[in-house]
């Protein structure tokens, strides 16, 4: 069973619109660790954030935000006023704390940004 | 600060060929490694991780091996390529044993196999 979902395949969007993107994760462990990673064109992913399961409160990063709820088992990421640069594949991952050094990828967004 | 080289960035070979692709890492001691594969627009699908020297876990049975030499050195390998190997292949690593780290990446190698 996928783990991690991103129901989202791809996305477009005009430029400073806001965007959200959705994770929903399964896990039977009480201590895991949530992920979102952005990987431009170019290739390399870059790590975003990270957010523990103790941990609900909302994080809020300039036009970036995330919305950590575990009733729903979702971790979405929202983009605020999208630029071109937001272009990208954008990764939900989770990690527990029984499995320990193995990361669960989602299949990814594909996010454009259009001018 | 830390950071993770990974090469060549893109390499073509015939089927059946051997391959090597090299990861260091430097700036850290006792770094998690993996080798991610990426095939066909975006999955990432988790090949090998090492949690020290000479120890490997292979998380997928195929055509390819990783070894861990150094510490922080990890190598992945194939003695005879296929065509299914096409893809690209990240490395990464991580620090700790905690599964709250994150992983930090390579930029990654492009590999077609004709």
């Amino acid at each position: 069973a996928q783990k991690v979902t991103q129901a989202q395949t791809e996305i477009s969007v005009v430029e400073k619109e806001d965007v959200t993107l959705d994770c929903v994760y399964e896990t039977r462990d009480t201590t895991y660790y949530l992920f979102w990673y952005k990987q431009p064109p170019s290739g390399e992913l870059v790590f975003l954030i990270r957010r523990n399961s103790f941990d609900e409160q909302n994080e809020i990063s300039g036009r970036y935000s995330w919305n950590f709820q575990k009733s729903t088992s979702s971790f979405n990421f929202t983009i605020t006023a999208s630029q071109v640069v937001d272009s990208a594949v954008y990764f939900c991952a989770l990690s527990e704390a029984f499995t320990g050094n193995q990361f669960y990828f989602g299949t990814g967004t594909s996010l454009t940004v259009i001018p | 600060s830390q950071t993770i080289h990974q090469w060549p960035a893109t390499l073509v070979q015939p089927v059946g060929s051997p391959l090597s692709l090299e990861c260091t890492v430097e700036g850290t001691s006792n770094p998690n490694l993996y080798w991610y594969r990426q095939a066909a627009g975006r999955g990432l699908q988790l090949l090998f991780y090492s949690v020290g020297i000479g120890q490997i876990s292979s998380e997928v049975p195929q055509n390819l091996s990783a070894s861990r030499p150094q510490d922080r050195q990890f190598i992945l390998s194939s003695k005879k390529l296929l065509l299914s190997d096409s893809g690209f292949y990240l490395c990464a690593w991580s620090g700790g044993q905690s599964s709250n780290q994150p992983q930090h990446f390579g930029d990654g190698t492009r590999l077609s196999i004709l």
